[in-house]
């Protein structure tokens, strides 16, 4: 049972141009959402979260859209940088007391920023 | 910088041994979660331990196991190994304060490559 899923196993996109990476859950009780990004060789790196009850978080080039509703979120990333390119790890927690601080991944999509 | 090690880096074992990986959590963290990551998929959940305790686990069979250590070092014990066990392994840790139901940030380290032939 697949809670967390992202689609799109690959993406590629031109330097300056808009990355956008797609990831859909099932489980209502997720309540905080993570993008990773993860180099080979390396572990994942936390980029950017969203809390469920907002929407939308920005950090520099990096945006978190969040609808609930459809149990959807995106991550945007402008102006692509080919340094951006590496596999995208989207990834869902439930409530602190209740999960800790448990993570439940997506497949990952591997973005490729062509100069 | 993360601040968590993991050791080894990879690691070569036959069907039906067992393997110990270790993992040093960045310090202050008291939780550790460790993750199996097979080929062309996300980190799958193995267990957390919180303050030395197991603190939920995953679909995995009671042949993974895990201590951690009040030095804020932990430890995935791997017995009866399988050839699906060949995976990366992946060690989080985090300061989690259950009682705030706020979500902290897991610190990765960069995983061990278990090879089981």
């Amino acid at each position: 049972d697949q809670q967390v899923k992202q689609n799109s196993p690959s993406l590629s996109v031109q330097e300056g141009r808009i990355s956008i990476l797609n990831c859909d859950y099932t489980n209502s009780m997720f309540d905080y959402f993570l993008w990773y990004k993860k180099y080979p060789a390396e572990g994942p790196t936390f980029l950017i979260s969203i809390s469920s009850i907002k929407d939308k978080n920005e950090d520099g080039r990096f945006t978190v859209f969040l609808n609930k509703s459809a149990k959807h979120l995106s991550l945007h990333i402008v102006p692509s940088q080919p340094g951006d390119s590496a596999v995208y790890f989207c990834a869902a927690s439930g409530r602190a007391e209740t999960s800790g601080s448990r993570l439940t991944f997506g497949e990952g999509t591997q973005l490729t920023v062509n100069p | 910088e993360t601040g968590v090690t993991q050791s080894p880096t990879h690691l070569i074992k036959t069907r039906g041994q067992q393997v110990t990986l270790r993992c040093s959590s960045q310090s202050g963290h008291n939780t550790v979660s460790w993750y199996q990551q097979a080929l062309g998929q996300g980190p799958q959940f193995i267990f957390q331990y919180y303050r030395e305790e197991e603190n939920g686990r995953g679909n995995f069979p009671p042949r993974f196991s895990g201590l951690q250590f009040p030095n804020y070092s932990s430890e995935l014990n791997v017995n009866a190994l399988e050839l699906d066990d060949s995976a990366l392994y992946l060690c989080a840790s985090s300061l989690v304060v259950l009682t705030s139901g706020l979500y902290n940030e897991q610190f990765f380290g960069p995983g061990t490559r278990l090879t089981v032939l």
